[in-house]
């Protein structure tokens, strides 16, 4: 199993421009996340998907949107880059709510 | 708010000594709790896990945590530290099983030879 994986791992947008990132699991969870990492300010999650089809808003949802298709995908995109939206982004994805989560690699995002 | 304070953003010890990484929560409700690591250019990984079996719950590499409700903690510790446990460890905390899971903003543990 690959776990989780997460494309691309480092990126370099210019102000306004959109891209998007991708999360793929192959554990057959149900229960998919976006965080964002920044220094001093541990993780903070943008957006989750409680399976196939549904997304919800997390703390920092402003600026993102999120896609869940199929199962073990999870799209993050950003329509209009800023500077602000600078940080690492990491997907995690769990079989229960209350269970561990497990964590990608992580994909380090410039907007300059 | 319900959250989750880790007391220290940087940690060094020698190696060879005791490991000591303080995680309070915000509520006396006994919750999930979990301890995860972060090594550099990598993801979180689990070191451990409460869940109310017992209070002290024992993780990967020689970590361990010991739940208080009483003090509203969930302490991380290892006897005897060793180089390859520099990392950034993050405490995590889920009020119920529908709730979000809220992390610490993370300590930095530094191992000095």
């Amino acid at each position: 199993n690959a776990g989780v994986t997460q494309t691309p791992k480092f990126r370099v947008l210019k102000t306004g421009q959109s891209m998007t990132l991708l999360c793929a699991q192959d554990m057959n969870h149900e229960y998919m996340y976006w965080y964002r990492q920044d220094p001093g300010m541990g993780l903070r999650l943008i957006h989750y998907s409680v399976g196939e089809g549904t997304t919800a808003k997390g703390e920092v949802p402003d600026g993102y949107n999120v896609s869940r298709l199929k199962k073990q995908n999870f799209l993050l995109g950003l329509e209009s880059a800023a500077p602000s939206q600078t940080s690492v982004y990491f997907c995690a994805s769990t079989l229960a709510r209350s269970d561990a989560q497990y964590f990608g690699p992580g994909t380090r995002l410039t907007v300059l | 708010a319900q959250s989750v304070t880790q007391l220290g953003s940087h940690v060094s010890v020698s190696e060879g000594a005791l490991v000591l990484l303080r995680c309070n929560y915000s509520s006396s409700v006994p919750p999930y709790l979990f301890w995860y690591v972060q090594y550099p250019n990598q993801g979180l990984q689990l070191l451990l896990k409460y869940t109310s079996a017992a209070t002290l719950v024992k993780g990967i590499n020689g970590f361990e945590a010991e739940f208080k409700k009483s003090e509203t903690s969930f302490h991380l510790t290892k006897p005897s530290a060793h180089m390859s446990d520099a990392a950034e460890y993050f405490c995590a905390v889920q009020y119920s099983s529908a709730s979000k899971i809220i992390f610490g903003s993370g300590t930095r543990l530094s191992i000095r030879p």
